[in-house]
């Protein structure tokens, strides 16, 4: 199995530019998570998807940001206009959802710069 | 809401000396309880995990026990290697909706010198 799968690894935009943030799922996964990475607030968790529907995205930060999953196997995180302060790494993750103790399988990451 | 609360970093120590990273949860109901590790430049993966009080989860020399009465999961290693020098997350799976969803505590830094 290929691991969850996020592109690119690395972006650097100018601010005012949209971007547009990849992620594929482990095949058979149904729970599909967007979390940010910043030394100033840690790992945040930005949206969450159950069988290809938004569950809860009470962590997407403002409007700018928005999220999609068209199909089971493929996420986009838009970013649109960005800013500098949306340079952070941000990670995909999947799971299978079940009982207790589900464990989450993180992708590695792309690392955002906006300059 | 639910919450996880970890000791500060870095934790500096020599190889093979004795580790443990705490942590503290507060959450409604009964959740499970996580050790994810960050190696640099990769994504988290799981290090151990436990389910119900009591419950030691282990997994590479490294433990933690379900203390529901503390409401504590400490990570232990009894012998640290330079390898093991990461980011350690402590976090908690908890059904609010129907679904699990993860929250993590912020990290703690090991580093291990030789």
């Amino acid at each position: 199995d290929a691991g969850v799968i996020q592109s690119p690894r690395h972006e650097v935009t100018e601010m005012g530019q949209e971007v547009t943030l990849r992620c594929k799922p482990i095949s058979g996964h149904n729970s599909l998570f967007w979390y940010r990475q910043t030394m100033m607030r840690g790992l945040e968790l930005l949206i969450y998807f159950n069988n290809n529907v938004p569950i809860d995205d009470s962590g997407m930060p403002e409007d700018r940001f928005s999220a999609k999953m068209p199909n089971a196997s493929f996420s986009t995180l838009k970013i649109q206009p960005s800013e500098p302060r949306d340079s952070a790494v941000y990670f995909c993750a999947s799971s299978r959802t079940g009982g207790e103790g589900t464990e989450a399988f993180f992708g590695q990451g792309t690392r955002l710069t906006v300059v | 809401g639910n919450s996880v609360t970890q000791m500060e970093g870095p934790v500096t120590l020599s190889e093979e000396a004795f580790l443990t990273i705490n942590c503290t949860y507060t959450a409604t109901g009964y959740p499970s309880l996580f050790w994810y590790v960050q190696y640099p430049g990769e994504g988290l993966q799981l290090l151990l995990k436990a389910t119900k009080a009591d419950d030691k989860g282990s997994n590479k020399g490294f433990e933690a026990t379900y203390r529901k009465e503390t409401t504590s999961f400490h990570l232990e290693k009894g012998s640290v290697q330079v390898s093991d020098s990461a980011v350690y997350f402590c976090a908690l799976s908890a059904s609010n909706t129907g679904f699990q969803k993860l929250v993590f505590g912020t990290g703690t830094r090991l580093l291990v010198s030789p």
